[in-house]
């Protein structure tokens, strides 16, 4: 049972565009949701995160965009570089006791040609 | 100040072998999670630590993986009898207090090939 589904698997962007990937979830337990980028050999890190509570969290050129009734959420990058192109994943965590515990989506390839 | 580690970088084992992988977190964090990254695949939980807390072993995938952590410092994943699909990236990352809505600090992973 995937609880958080992330697409698309891969996506290609010219230098300047606008990348965006699209998550979806099913726990309505979830409050939590972060973006993570992983560069090949590293480990992810944390990009930007948001809360039920907001619609829509921006940080530089990284949003995301925030539909508690649907159930989705989006990272949005604006003005792509090729030193954006990096696996993206998506992830949440519910609240209560297990709040620590982040479910990720399977990833996005982008890659951002120059 | 130094990022999370983890040793080997690269593991290759025969089936059957046991592996033996190490984590050390940022100092101070007192949360401490391994996760498990197949080729192409999201991150999956493993277990969680959190100071002197019973840890939370809900997501290791069977009873050939175990983990253990000294205090609140280094941490050992170990796989018995390893077999080909526990071929992975393993991750290990910390936070400073492991609640909810906390970074958790990655390191680079341990590649894990079993023949």
């Amino acid at each position: 049972q995937q609880q958080v589904k992330q697409s698309p698997q891969s996506l290609i962007v010219q230098k300047g565009g606008i990348s965006i990937i699209n998550c979806a979830y099913e726990n309505t337990a979830f409050d939590y949701f972060p973006w993570y980028q992983q560069f090949p050999g590293k480990g992810p890190a944390l990009l930007i995160a948001i809360r039920p509570d907001v619609s829509e969290k921006k940080e530089g050129r990284f949003t995301i965009s925030f539909n508690k009734s649907a159930k989705q959420f989006s990272l949005h990058i604006m003005d792509s570089q090729p030193g954006d192109s990096a696996t993206y994943f998506c992830a949440a965590s519910p609240s209560g006791g297990s709040n620590y515990k982040l479910t990720f989506g399977k990833g996005t390839l982008l890659t951002v040609n120059p | 100040g130094a990022g999370v580690s983890q040793s080997p970088s690269n593991k290759v084992t025969e089936k059957g072998k046991d592996v033996e992988l190490r984590c050390d977190p940022i100092s101070g964090h007192t949360a401490l999670y391994w996760y498990r990254q197949r080729l192409g695949q999201g991150l999956e939980f493993l277990i969680y630590f959190q100071g002197n807390s019973a840890p939370d072993k809900s997501g290791l995938p069977s009873d050939r993986f175990s983990a253990e952590r000294t205090g609140e410092s280094v941490s050992t994943l170990t796989i018995q009898r390893t077999q080909q699909e526990d071929s992975a990236v393993y991750l290990c990352a910390s936070s400073p207090l492991g609640g909810g809505g906390e970074t958790q600090y990655f390191g680079p992973g341990t590649r894990l090939l079993v023949l």
